[in-house]
């Protein structure tokens, strides 16, 4: 069964430094990957997305992501973080071809950013 | 363009009852998905619509079960409610044909079970 891993459960950044969250996938093939955003007390936010083409996706906010087949990870980065980025961040895969909507997330990732 | 809307936001239950919660996906959407976020388990799948059909389950029990209308709106319901089933549901929708996951939420229905 495809499983998603997200080794850090906290992380604390100044406001201004960078940033990069983890996420590593368990999977048969390569699947569809995103990164989503949770406020307290919101629903979730599709930050950006992989499903083929240039390994290097931007999406909102700033943010941007990499796909490394060798390593099967889909790490999130921002060059500079702000106040209003601290939130939950959760990776998610997706099946390719018939999946629909049976999307598997990570555990999630807190950011706390210092002012 | 309205966004998903779930109701109740927030709802109080006691064990042993049972709870429907709704979900208006966005207008054109035709796919509508259920989703339960606990502390413990995170966010797990529970089940999808597509045109009125389920087309996937998730490892849930038979306690809970859902189903979609002709205009697309869904429900989904926990009958005998336990005190585990208190966590975050949320509703995601997407628009036909758009096999890639790409998924739209709602702020979800909180639900506590005492």
């Amino acid at each position: 069964a495809q499983s998603v891993t997200q080794p850090d459960i906290h992380i604390t950044v100044s406001e201004g430094a960078s940033l990069e969250l983890r996420c590593n996938y368990s999977y048969g093939a390569t699947p569809y990957l995103f990164w989503y955003v949770q406020s307290p007390g919101q629903g979730l936010q599709l930050l950006l997305k992989y499903f083929s083409g240039d390994t290097l996706v931007q999406g909102i906010k700033g943010f941007e992501a990499e796909f490394k087949r060798s390593q099967s990870s889909f790490n999130l980065r921002k060059p500079s973080v702000h106040w209003s980025d601290a939130a939950e961040y959760f990776c998610a895969v997706g099946l390719r071809g018939g999946g629909g909507n049976k999307l598997t997330f990570g555990t999630g990732t807190q950011l706390k950013v210092e002012l | 363009k309205a966004g998903v809307t779930q109701t109740p936001r927030y709802l109080i239950k006691t064990r042993g009852q049972q709870v429907t919660l709704s979900c208006s996906p966005i207008s054109g959407h035709r796919s509508v998905s259920w989703y339960q976020q606990t502390p413990g388990q995170g966010l797990q799948f529970l089940f999808e619509y597509f045109s009125e059909t389920q087309r996937n389950k998730g490892n849930f029990p038979g306690r809970f079960s859902g189903r979609q209308f002709s205009n697309s709106r869904s429900e989904m319901n926990v009958s005998t409610l336990e005190l585990g089933d208190s966590a975050l549901y949320l509703c995601a929708s997407r628009t036909q044909g758009a096999n890639t996951g790409e998924l739209f939420f709602g702020e979800g229905s909180r639900l506590t079970v005492l």
